[in-house]
């Protein structure tokens, strides 16, 4: 069954980067029917894309958010990988990744689909 | 762009009871790629149907998806205590393909 685990820092300092790392257990992050996904989810509201990455290396991220996030991953630890610079209490939030299916192709070159499973979540919280 | 309104923001209802929630999008989605997730308090959120209609692996049949074109329904027949949880639906097959509702919350009456 796969398993997908969260890790980093909890706290960060406004204008610094936060860093945090997906672990997949029980499957490949190499296979090309599935992407990966992180989201992310402040305290008390709803979920924001944050971005993903295919296995063939391409990424995407959210405009909103795009000049400050970097996805990346590591295929023989099994791992990708979020980084988000010049945070600020805004980015407080629950960070979680997830699996997602390669169930639509869109003009873009984008696959996307159903998240499943997800990670349990990282609170990160950015206070000096 | 695509935006999905989900209602009602609060659900009230007791155990046994049928609870019906609505996704409506901005703009006609394929059915296809629409998809929706329980969250519990404190949990990451849970796969349940995905293609509108389909469920995922171990999900009770007391869960089921409908709808087509702007409207969207999850139905749960027989409330039971562990489906009183947030529930949000997603759509992918339009753009931004990353587009969640803002959550309906099914509460304990």
């Amino acid at each position: 069954q796969l398993q997908l685990q969260e890790s980093g820092p909890g706290l960060v300092k406004p204008s610094e980067t936060l860093s945090l790392t997906c672990t997949v257990s029980g499957g490949s992050i190499s296979s090309s029917s599935y992407y990966w996904v992180w989201i992310r989810q402040p305290p008390g509201r709803g979920l924001e894309w944050i971005g993903n990455i295919y296995y063939s290396g391409s990424t995407y991220h959210n405009p909103s958010l795009k000049s400050r996030v970097t996805i990346s991953v590591d295929t023989p630890k099994n791992q990708f990988s979020l980084k988000m610079s010049y945070v600020t209490a805004a980015d407080t939030a629950v960070y979680f990744c997830a699996r997602g299916a390669t169930d639509y192709y869109d003009s873009n070159g984008y696959y996307w689909g159903w998240l499943d499973p997800w990670g349990q979540g990282a609170l990160v919280t950015v206070s000096s | 762009e695509i935006v999905l309104t989900q209602s009602p923001d609060t659900l009230s209802l007791s155990p046994g009871e049928r609870a019906t929630l609505s996704c409506r999008a901005s703009q006609s989605v394929s059915s296809r790629f629409l998809a929706w997730y329980q969250q519990r308090p404190g949990q990451a959120p849970r796969l349940l149907i995905y293609g509108a209609s389909s469920r995922a692996t171990g999900i009770p049949d007391r869960f089921s998806g409908s709808g087509s074109g702007t409207d969207f329904t999850l139905t749960i027949s027989r409330l039971e205590p562990e489906d009183f949880a947030v529930y949000y639906c997603q759509q992918y097959g339009s753009s931004p393909q990353r587009t969640f509702g803002q959550g309906t919350k099914v509460e304990i009456k």
